[in-house]
């Protein structure tokens, strides 16, 4: 079974530039997790899709992020503009329902400088 | 709202020493109860988990008991290796949270030779 896809694996951009993370899920998964990460700290949810409807985005930072899952499979994070304290890795993660069977991708880390 | 409490790190202690992460948890459901690790420089992986109270949870010579009175889920492991240092994350996930994995901070293991 292939894991969690995620591109691109490392991105350095300047504050107040946009950048765009990729997510493939596991096939059949039919929820999907991103986290941001910041060095130092646990893993932070950003936003749950259940298909491509959003379960809870509510510690999105929506002025300057955003996601969608289209169709249901594939997902995309976008922050723009971005802030020196984006700087994290971002996490993607999908599961097939209830309390079971996390993947995690490898994470994409994001410098801002 | 749901929550998990570590154990401050850096702990750092000698090969084959015994090891105690302590984790506590808020949570106002019956959540599953999880821990992760994060070797240097790579994803998350879970270690083990337990859905249930009493549940015990081993992997690779770890092991955490789900205590329900106590509410928590400390890891152990009776003799660590070098090969064990990295950082562990204790984490939560229930149905009011839509299953999404809730972390804490995270705790440093450095197993010195």
């Amino acid at each position: 079974e292939a894991g969690v896809a995620q591109s691109p694996r490392y991105k350095i951009i300047e504050k107040r530039q946009s950048v765009a993370f990729w997510c493939n899920p596991i096939s059949g998964h039919a929820t999907l997790y991103w986290y941001q990460q910041i060095l130092g700290q646990g893993p932070k949810l950003l936003i749950q899709f259940q298909n491509n409807g959003v379960v809870d985005d509510s510690q999105l930072p929506k002025d300057r992020f955003s996601a969608e899952r289209l169709k249901g499979v594939d997902s995309t994070l976008k922050i723009q503009p971005a802030k020196l304290e984006d700087s994290a890795v971002y996490l993607c993660a999908s599961s097939g329902g209830g309390a079971y069977g996390y993947t995690f991708g490898s994470g994409t880390r994001l410098t801002v400088v | 709202g749901d929550s998990v409490t570590q154990m401050e790190g850096p702990v750092t202690l000698s090969e084959e020493a015994f090891l105690t992460i302590n984790c506590t948890y808020t949570a106002t459901g019956y959540p599953s109860l999880f821990w992760y690790v994060q070797y240097p420089g790579e994803g998350l992986q879970l270690l083990l988990k337990a859905t249930k109270a009493d549940d015990k949870g081993s992997n690779k010579g770890f092991e955490a008991t789900y205590r329900k009175e106590t509410t928590s889920f400390h890891l152990e492991k009776g003799s660590v290796q070098v090969s064990d240092s990295a950082v562990y994350f204790c984490a939560l996930s229930d149905q009011g949270s839509g299953y999404a994995l809730n972390f804490g901070k995270g705790t440093s293991l450095l197993v010195t030779p």
